[in-house]
């Protein structure tokens, strides 16, 4: 059982189109990471969202932290092809971060 | 900085054999973490390290497996001896800070193992 559930697990879009990506959970996180990781590479850090209800933009990107804690989302406006990757969410869990198993995004020209 | 080292980027080895990956993490990094990624089972914690001290090892699939830190920039990966369904790709990643705190990981570029 997964302690972080990410959906969808495959999407795929046009350039342009807007989209948003979940991270659900039944437990609650102190703190909470989004990656995003292209193939052949390591996870990069976008953002650490750490207060319930907080809402941090990065450029087209958009994150929120649900109030209770226990889940989050991602929506990109206007995505480029430089969006296509491999979304990944990580809970804070003690000490160390639990990562879900990622929203695999391709967007098309 | 460099980042994350990790070598070899690519390991093809033969059951039974041992395998040892490194990693030298992020200079002034005081934390150093193991990820082994799959398809079936996503990014898996394995081992991390806080000041070189083994913290939670918890992740470790078997005895098979070792890590260790004998200094802060340099870490080994072991696996002795391996078998294909250690087949996956393994990441090391550092990061500054202290317990109970927020840790903003920096990943390496992972080494892809495939043991036949």
């Amino acid at each position: 059982t997964q302690l972080l559930e990410q959906s969808p697990q495959f999407l795929s879009i046009q350039e342009g189109e807007n989209l948003t990506v979940y991270c659900n959970s039944s437990s609650v996180f102190s703190s909470l990471q989004w990656y995003r990781q292209e193939p052949g590479e390591g996870p990069v850090l976008l953002v650490t969202v750490v207060t319930g209800g907080e809402v941090k933009k990065l450029k087209r990107l958009t994150f929120q932290f649900g109030d209770a804690r226990k889940d989050s989302s991602l929506h990109i406006t206007a995505a480029q092809t430089g969006d296509t990757g491999l979304y990944l969410c990580a809970g804070a869990r003690g000490q160390n971060f639990v990562f879900g198993p990622g929203t695999r995004l391709s967007v098309l020209p | 900085d460099a980042g994350v080292i990790q070598s070899p980027r690519h390991e093809v080895t033969e059951m039974g054999q041992e395998v040892t990956l490194r990693c030298k993490p992020i200079s002034g990094h005081n934390s150093l973490f193991w990820y082994r990624q799959t398809m079936m089972r996503g990014l898996e914690l394995l081992i991390y390290f806080n000041n070189n001290v083994p913290i939670d090892d918890s992740g470790m699939p078997e005895d098979r497996f070792s890590a260790k830190m004998p200094n802060a920039s340099f870490s080994t990966l072991k696996i002795q001896p391996s078998e294909p369904r250690d087949s996956a790709v393994y990441f090391c990643a550092s990061s500054w800070g202290s317990s109970g705190g927020l840790y903003e990981q920096y990943f390496g570029p992972g080494t892809r193992l495939t043991v036949t």
